[in-house]
């Protein structure tokens, strides 16, 4: 059973349009939020990540809103750029140190010029 | 500058052949874990070490074995591969056990195993 979705499995944008990948969870007790990004032969590497004790958390052109009640969490890109074309992956982990992360299984960017 | 790093990035083994996958980080963190992902699906957690604590998931096989024999290495072990192992097997370290600010994973590129 996932608790971890991401429904879309790729995603096409146009460059410099914004970017909305999208992401569902479960589990009520995770409370740490994190989003991967993964470059083909590369490992993921950390993008941005956002506390339960928030709703919004922006990094540069990265922002990622969480919806607790909803149990839905978005991160935006804009504008998008040809470098952004990867897989991004969407985290979640509970409040006990001994938590792990749960992934989804990605979401597919393509950044068309 | 690598700070995880894998060897080898590929490995072809035979089906019931002892297999072994090698990580070694230059970030000193507490915590090394492995992975296995296949192909569209999440990444798996297989185990992790908190220094010389071993945790091993529920649900991951006897197959699968994993030494530490100091901070900065981790071997995973595949003790007799089947045609189902064959994955992606991810390494990735963390300062501490708790994921939050500051303590995100950090990956290597992965090792593609390939059982025939």
């Amino acid at each position: 059973d996932q608790q971890v979705k991401q429904n879309s499995p790729s995603l096409s944008v146009q460059e410099g349009r914004i970017s909305i990948l999208n992401c569902d969870y479960t589990n009520s007790m995770f409370d740490y939020f994190l989003w991967y990004k993964k470059y083909p032969a590369e490992g993921p590497t950390f993008l941005i990540s956002i506390s339960s004790i928030k709703d919004k958390n922006e990094d540069g052109r990265f922002t990622v809103f969480l919806n607790k009640s909803a149990k839905h969490l978005s991160l935006h890109i804009v504008p998008s750029q040809p470098g952004d074309s990867a897989v991004y992956f969407c985290a979640a982990s509970g409040g006990d140190r001994d938590d792990k992360i749960i992934f989804g299984k990605g979401t597919r960017l393509h950044i068309l010029p | 500058d690598a700070m995880v790093i894998q060897n080898p990035r590929y490995q072809v083994t035979q089906f019931g052949k002892p297999v072994t996958l090698s990580c070694s980080q230059t970030l000193n963190h507490n915590v090394m874990y492995w992975y296995q992902q296949k192909s569209s699906q999440a990444p798996k957690l297989l185990f992790h070490y908190y220094d010389k604590d071993f945790n091993n998931e529920a649900d991951t096989p006897d197959n699968f074995q994993s030494r530490r024999p100091n901070t900065s290495f981790c071997f995973l072990d595949i003790r007799s591969p089947g045609l189902g192992d064959a994955a992606m097997y991810l390494c990735a370290t963390s300062r501490d056990l708790w994921i939050g600010s500051g303590s995100e994973q950090y990956f290597g590129p992965g090792t593609r195993l390939t059982v025939t």
